[in-house]
């Protein structure tokens, strides 16, 4: 199984904060990846698919970038409501493994 | 909108059987695959199996296998996980997931809000 290595596991930043979240592969995944956002008690929210496209509907605060083994994923000017757990994962072979979670706190 | 809405909590002893039910709306059911996803106490996501809504095929990842079963019923837009002879381990959040029609199943575009299950005698 391809492992997905995220860091940091937490951070905390203060509204207004460039945050940056990273994942590695164990293996090249060329551009398989989906980022997502996890509110308590909400269903997870698709943000960024295939490492850097924009789902639609979400704020352009948020971007991904990356290929092959080491992708990042950026929330520029944090706000308030974007305080979650967000999560990596390949789709580039089966099982579609995920990232450990980086939990976003707001200074 | 596409919505996936799962059933509630289910507190079961060991032993005993669960079936989970995932609804879903807003598209056409049998045109995407459903994935199932766990969340244990502190673990990080992991992902089941998924089952092709279209002909009913289920596939099993590793360690979901024998006891775990993913089922369909297409005329109610309806997705199904059952787990038998429930375990303490198997105490955890189940999601259903809807692949993204991109081509690859476990590319996940929308999920549904989560069944915590938890199992205690």
């Amino acid at each position: 199984d391809i492992q997905m290595t995220q860091s940091p596991s937490s951070l905390s930043a203060s509204v207004g904060d460039r945050v940056t979240i990273t994942c590695q592969a164990s293996q090249d995944i060329t551009n398989y990846v989906n980022w997502y956002q996890r509110k308590p008690g909400k269903a997870p929210k698709l943000l960024i698919y295939d490492a850097s496209n924009l789902e639609t509907g979400v704020p352009s605060r948020f971007s991904g970038s990356g290929s092959g083994t080491d992708f990042t994923f950026t929330i520029n000017s944090l706000q308030s409501e974007d305080i979650a757990t967000y999560y990596c994962q390949q789709y580039d072979n089966l099982p579609g493994t995920f990232g450990q979670g980086t939990k976003v706190e707001i200074k | 909108q596409v919505q996936l809405v799962q059933s509630g909590s289910e507190l079961k002893k060991p032993g005993a059987s669960v079936k989970v039910s995932c609804k879903a709306s807003g598209y056409t059911f049998i045109s995407y695959a459903m994935n199932w996803v766990r969340q244990a106490p502190g673990q990080g996501l992991e992902w089941m199996g998924w089952i092709n809504t279209n002909n009913g095929n289920p596939t099993y990842a590793q360690g979901f296998t024998g006891r775990f079963v993913f089922s369909l019923d297409t005329s109610v837009s309806t997705a199904y996980l059952q787990i038998n002879s429930l375990k303490a381990e198997d105490t955890a959040v189940y999601y259903c997931a809807r692949e993204s029609g991109r081509g690859v199943v476990t590319a996940i575009n929308y999920w549904g809000q989560g069944t915590l299950v938890t199992v205690s005698s």
